[in-house]
């Protein structure tokens, strides 16, 4: 079964506003862990990683925060704009997996509406 | 331009039919993966190959099958034997050894078993 997963299958948002999505892991083992976004019709696209040594990493207009306490990855996207509409899947990698594939979570739908 | 390829982007078939998904990349990646995307849900691995004339099962190998006979090309055929082939199509590569972990995907592939 999965061991990355998402609190919320949705999140709507004004334009503007700062969005928070989350992802609760299950595997603490795990140690890099990557955000992607995927538009309608499109492959998703890689936005930030993290690994397990560090709490937060921080993009352009992005920030990832882990707590390996309690095995939960969030993204924030400051100043949320419509472009940010789209589907938003965490992945992890778990131990001894160097080479094979991330596992992937089922993903947030972002709505920003203006 | 470098990237991935994938086509046919929509692709029709009859029951009983064998498809070929195709999938080619120029970012001299050595490992590639496909992985199937069903509405709402997350991505899942169906086979990856990490070195040309290699490859290996992912979770949901069973009704599929793949060739990795050039570096650029990794080619998955959806057979008879696939219950449920109805789904989104990702291809995807990344350079071996997790350096950064990222995965670069195409665009899909759309199948649609009538």
């Amino acid at each position: 079964g999965e061991s990355v997963g998402l609190h919320l299958p949705t999140l709507s948002v004004q334009e503007g506003d700062n969005s928070i999505i989350n992802c609760a892991y299950s595997n603490s083992a795990s140690d890099y862990f990557i955000w992607y976004k995927q538009e309608s019709g499109k492959g998703p696209q890689f936005i930030i990683d993290i690994r397990s040594n560090m709490d937060k990493r921080q993009g352009q207009r992005v920030t990832v925060l882990l707590n390996k306490t309690v095995k939960h990855l969030s993204l924030q996207i400051a100043a949320t704009q419509p472009g940010d509409s789209a589907v938003y899947f965490c992945a992890e990698i778990p131990p001894n997996q160097a080479g094979t594939a991330l596992i992937f979570g089922k993903g947030t739908t972002l709505s920003v509406s203006s | 331009d470098g990237g991935i390829t994938q086509s046919p982007k929509y692709l029709f078939r009859k029951e009983g039919q064998n498809v070929t998904l195709s999938c080619e990349q120029n970012l001299n990646h050595d490992a590639m993966y496909w992985y199937r995307q069903d509405p709402g849900q997350g991505l899942r691995l169906i086979y990856y190959s990490q070195i040309v004339n290699d490859f290996q099962k992912g979770d949901i190998a069973e009704g599929y099958s793949v060739s990795r006979e050039k570096k650029e090309s990794f080619p998955l055929t959806v057979t008879s034997a696939q219950k449920n082939p109805t789904a989104f199509y990702l291809c995807a590569s990344s350079t071996s050894g997790w350096a950064t972990g990222e995965l670069f995907f195409g665009e899909g592939s759309r199948l649609t078993v009538l």
